[in-house]
Protein backbone atom coordinates (compact mmCIF):
# COMPACT_ATOMS: atom_id res chain seq x y z
CA UNK A 1 0.00 0.00 0.00
CA UNK A 2 1.13 3.23 -0.81
CA UNK A 3 2.20 5.01 2.47
CA UNK A 4 4.11 8.62 3.63
CA UNK A 5 6.51 7.70 7.24
CA UNK A 6 7.59 10.77 9.03
CA UNK A 7 8.82 9.39 11.95
CA UNK A 8 9.70 12.76 14.08
CA UNK A 9 6.37 13.69 15.72
CA UNK A 10 8.31 16.41 17.57
CA UNK A 11 12.04 18.30 17.23
CA UNK A 12 13.66 20.89 18.93
CA UNK A 13 16.64 23.02 17.36
CA UNK A 14 18.33 25.97 18.59
CA UNK A 15 18.18 29.32 16.70
CA UNK A 16 20.71 28.95 14.16
CA UNK A 17 21.32 25.30 13.83
CA UNK A 18 21.24 23.08 11.22
CA UNK A 19 17.83 20.98 10.82
CA UNK A 20 16.74 17.95 8.67
CA UNK A 21 12.91 15.85 8.95
CA UNK A 22 12.87 12.95 7.58
CA UNK A 23 10.53 11.38 5.20
CA UNK A 24 10.04 8.21 4.21
CA UNK A 25 7.51 6.59 1.25
CA UNK A 26 6.37 3.56 0.24
CA UNK A 27 5.92 3.44 -3.94
CA UNK A 28 5.96 1.63 -6.93
CA UNK A 29 7.08 3.53 -8.77
CA UNK A 30 8.89 6.95 -8.74
CA UNK A 31 6.53 9.40 -6.94
CA UNK A 32 5.34 13.03 -7.32
CA UNK A 33 7.16 14.27 -3.64
CA UNK A 34 6.35 17.01 -1.76
CA UNK A 35 6.95 19.11 1.73
CA UNK A 36 4.61 21.67 2.83
CA UNK A 37 4.44 23.66 6.12
CA UNK A 38 1.66 24.90 8.38
CA UNK A 39 2.15 27.59 10.86
CA UNK A 40 -0.19 27.74 13.44
CA UNK A 41 -3.75 28.61 12.67
CA UNK A 42 -2.63 28.77 9.24
CA UNK A 43 -3.36 26.68 6.67
CA UNK A 44 -0.48 24.58 4.60
CA UNK A 45 1.78 26.19 2.16
CA UNK A 46 3.82 24.50 -0.09
CA UNK A 47 7.85 24.56 0.12
CA UNK A 48 8.83 22.69 -2.56
CA UNK A 49 8.37 19.26 -5.06
CA UNK A 50 9.87 17.28 -6.78
CA UNK A 51 9.01 15.22 -9.46
CA UNK A 52 11.97 14.89 -12.13
CA UNK A 53 15.83 15.67 -12.78
CA UNK A 54 18.03 16.88 -10.04
CA UNK A 55 17.48 14.88 -6.79
CA UNK A 56 18.68 18.11 -5.11
CA UNK A 57 15.62 20.72 -4.76
CA UNK A 58 15.91 23.85 -3.41
CA UNK A 59 12.64 25.18 -1.93
CA UNK A 60 11.50 28.88 -0.38
CA UNK A 61 12.61 30.33 2.81
CA UNK A 62 16.35 28.25 2.28
CA UNK A 63 14.78 24.66 2.73
CA UNK A 64 15.71 22.29 0.37
CA UNK A 65 15.27 18.25 -0.07
CA UNK A 66 16.87 15.57 -1.37
CA UNK A 67 15.34 12.36 -3.21
CA UNK A 68 16.86 9.13 -2.79
CA UNK A 69 15.06 6.22 -4.42
CA UNK A 70 17.58 3.68 -2.87
CA UNK A 71 16.01 4.93 0.30
CA UNK A 72 13.08 5.55 -0.32
CA UNK A 73 13.27 9.00 1.34
CA UNK A 74 12.59 12.50 0.57
CA UNK A 75 14.37 14.52 3.55
CA UNK A 76 14.31 18.14 4.27
CA UNK A 77 17.35 19.91 5.32
CA UNK A 78 17.86 23.58 6.37
CA UNK A 79 21.50 24.88 7.07
CA UNK A 80 20.43 27.57 9.81
CA UNK A 81 17.21 27.04 11.60
CA UNK A 82 15.27 30.87 12.50
CA UNK A 83 13.02 31.37 15.15
CA UNK A 84 9.75 31.66 12.74
CA UNK A 85 10.12 28.52 11.00
CA UNK A 86 8.67 27.17 13.91
CA UNK A 87 6.09 25.21 12.58
CA UNK A 88 4.39 21.91 11.44
CA UNK A 89 5.72 20.20 8.42
CA UNK A 90 4.15 17.59 6.25
CA UNK A 91 5.57 15.48 3.46
CA UNK A 92 3.23 14.49 0.84
CA UNK A 93 3.19 12.47 -2.30
CA UNK A 94 1.25 12.38 -5.43
CA UNK A 95 1.36 9.03 -6.82
CA UNK A 96 -1.87 9.20 -8.65
CA UNK A 97 -3.85 11.21 -10.75
CA UNK A 98 -5.78 12.88 -8.27
CA UNK A 99 -5.33 11.70 -4.56
CA UNK A 100 -2.26 12.72 -2.62
CA UNK A 101 -0.92 11.11 0.50
CA UNK A 102 0.05 13.00 3.63
CA UNK A 103 2.89 11.84 6.45
CA UNK A 104 1.32 12.53 9.65
CA UNK A 105 3.61 15.69 10.33
CA UNK A 106 6.47 16.78 12.18
CA UNK A 107 5.99 19.70 14.76
CA UNK A 108 9.37 21.71 15.12
CA UNK A 109 10.01 24.07 17.79
CA UNK A 110 13.11 26.68 17.87
CA UNK A 111 14.82 27.51 21.19
CA UNK A 112 15.96 31.13 21.00
CA UNK B 1 -1.87 34.51 -6.25
CA UNK B 2 -4.38 31.73 -5.77
CA UNK B 3 -6.64 32.59 -3.23
CA UNK B 4 -9.01 29.34 -1.61
CA UNK B 5 -11.03 31.17 1.29
CA UNK B 6 -13.25 29.28 3.66
CA UNK B 7 -16.50 30.53 5.42
CA UNK B 8 -15.32 30.44 8.81
CA UNK B 9 -12.13 30.13 10.61
CA UNK B 10 -13.99 28.51 14.13
CA UNK B 11 -17.31 26.93 14.73
CA UNK B 12 -19.31 26.12 17.71
CA UNK B 13 -21.91 23.42 17.11
CA UNK B 14 -24.31 20.91 18.89
CA UNK B 15 -24.62 17.60 18.28
CA UNK B 16 -27.19 16.72 15.81
CA UNK B 17 -27.18 19.73 13.70
CA UNK B 18 -26.92 20.22 10.51
CA UNK B 19 -23.43 21.85 9.48
CA UNK B 20 -22.62 23.52 6.04
CA UNK B 21 -18.58 24.16 5.54
CA UNK B 22 -18.06 26.49 2.50
CA UNK B 23 -14.79 26.77 0.35
CA UNK B 24 -14.07 29.44 -2.42
CA UNK B 25 -11.42 29.40 -4.92
CA UNK B 26 -10.50 32.27 -7.34
CA UNK B 27 -8.44 30.47 -9.93
CA UNK B 28 -10.21 28.40 -12.03
CA UNK B 29 -9.02 25.25 -10.09
CA UNK B 30 -10.66 21.80 -11.34
CA UNK B 31 -9.75 20.06 -8.47
CA UNK B 32 -10.87 20.34 -4.82
CA UNK B 33 -10.20 18.53 -1.84
CA UNK B 34 -11.81 18.60 1.55
CA UNK B 35 -9.33 17.21 4.31
CA UNK B 36 -9.44 16.52 7.92
CA UNK B 37 -6.72 17.22 10.16
CA UNK B 38 -6.21 15.55 13.63
CA UNK B 39 -2.85 15.68 15.84
CA UNK B 40 -1.13 12.60 15.29
CA UNK B 41 -3.11 11.73 12.22
CA UNK B 42 -2.21 13.94 9.52
CA UNK B 43 -4.33 15.08 6.70
CA UNK B 44 -7.24 12.55 5.73
CA UNK B 45 -8.83 12.68 2.45
CA UNK B 46 -12.56 12.95 3.09
CA UNK B 47 -14.00 13.90 0.04
CA UNK B 48 -12.90 15.47 -3.45
CA UNK B 49 -14.08 16.63 -6.85
CA UNK B 50 -12.65 16.51 -9.94
CA UNK B 51 -15.26 18.86 -11.93
CA UNK B 52 -18.69 20.39 -11.29
CA UNK B 53 -21.04 18.15 -10.05
CA UNK B 54 -18.80 15.07 -9.63
CA UNK B 55 -17.30 13.85 -6.41
CA UNK B 56 -15.43 10.62 -5.23
CA UNK B 57 -14.81 9.61 -1.81
CA UNK B 58 -11.77 9.67 0.05
CA UNK B 59 -10.23 7.85 2.67
CA UNK B 60 -13.13 8.81 5.71
CA UNK B 61 -16.22 9.63 3.94
CA UNK B 62 -18.66 8.46 6.45
CA UNK B 63 -20.84 11.01 8.40
CA UNK B 64 -20.13 13.66 5.55
CA UNK B 65 -21.26 14.61 1.89
CA UNK B 66 -20.68 17.40 -0.33
CA UNK B 67 -21.55 19.65 -3.05
CA UNK B 68 -20.33 21.14 -6.12
CA UNK B 69 -22.92 23.03 -8.09
CA UNK B 70 -20.04 26.19 -9.43
CA UNK B 71 -16.84 24.67 -10.06
CA UNK B 72 -15.69 27.52 -7.83
CA UNK B 73 -17.37 26.34 -4.22
CA UNK B 74 -16.94 23.15 -2.73
CA UNK B 75 -19.09 22.82 0.11
CA UNK B 76 -18.88 20.04 2.77
CA UNK B 77 -21.78 18.81 4.91
CA UNK B 78 -22.37 17.42 8.45
CA UNK B 79 -25.56 16.05 7.61
CA UNK B 80 -26.00 15.12 11.88
CA UNK B 81 -22.89 16.90 13.81
CA UNK B 82 -21.51 14.35 16.15
CA UNK B 83 -18.74 15.07 18.95
CA UNK B 84 -15.85 12.63 16.91
CA UNK B 85 -15.96 15.25 14.38
CA UNK B 86 -14.52 17.80 16.43
CA UNK B 87 -11.49 18.58 14.55
CA UNK B 88 -9.25 21.06 11.72
CA UNK B 89 -11.25 20.97 7.90
CA UNK B 90 -9.09 21.91 5.50
CA UNK B 91 -10.10 22.97 1.86
CA UNK B 92 -7.80 22.63 -1.02
CA UNK B 93 -7.78 23.14 -4.67
CA UNK B 94 -5.12 22.23 -7.78
CA UNK B 95 -5.62 23.00 -11.63
CA UNK B 96 -5.94 20.08 -13.14
CA UNK B 97 -5.25 16.22 -12.32
CA UNK B 98 -1.92 15.39 -12.68
CA UNK B 99 -0.43 14.04 -9.30
CA UNK B 100 2.79 16.65 -9.48
CA UNK B 101 0.50 19.43 -9.08
CA UNK B 102 0.38 21.74 -5.98
CA UNK B 103 -2.21 21.88 -4.14
CA UNK B 104 -3.81 24.86 -2.23
CA UNK B 105 -4.99 25.38 0.91
CA UNK B 106 -7.83 27.13 2.57
CA UNK B 107 -6.83 28.73 6.17
CA UNK B 108 -8.90 26.06 7.74
CA UNK B 109 -12.09 26.09 9.93
CA UNK B 110 -11.50 24.74 13.18
CA UNK B 111 -14.94 23.12 13.85
CA UNK B 112 -16.25 22.00 17.93
CA UNK B 113 -19.24 19.91 17.99
CA UNK B 114 -20.70 20.09 21.89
Amino acid sequence: AQSVTQPDIHITVSEGASLELRCNYSYGATPYLFWYVQSPGQGLQLLLKYFSGDTLVQGIKGFEAEFKRSQSSFNLRKPSVHWSDAAEYFCAVGPGTYKYIFGTGTRLKVLA
Amino acid sequence: DVKVTQSSRYLVKRTGEKVFLECVQDMDHENMFWYRQDPGLGLRLIYFSYDVKMKEKGDIPEGYSVSREKKERFSLILESASTNQTSMYLCASTPRRLARDTQYFGPGTRLTVL
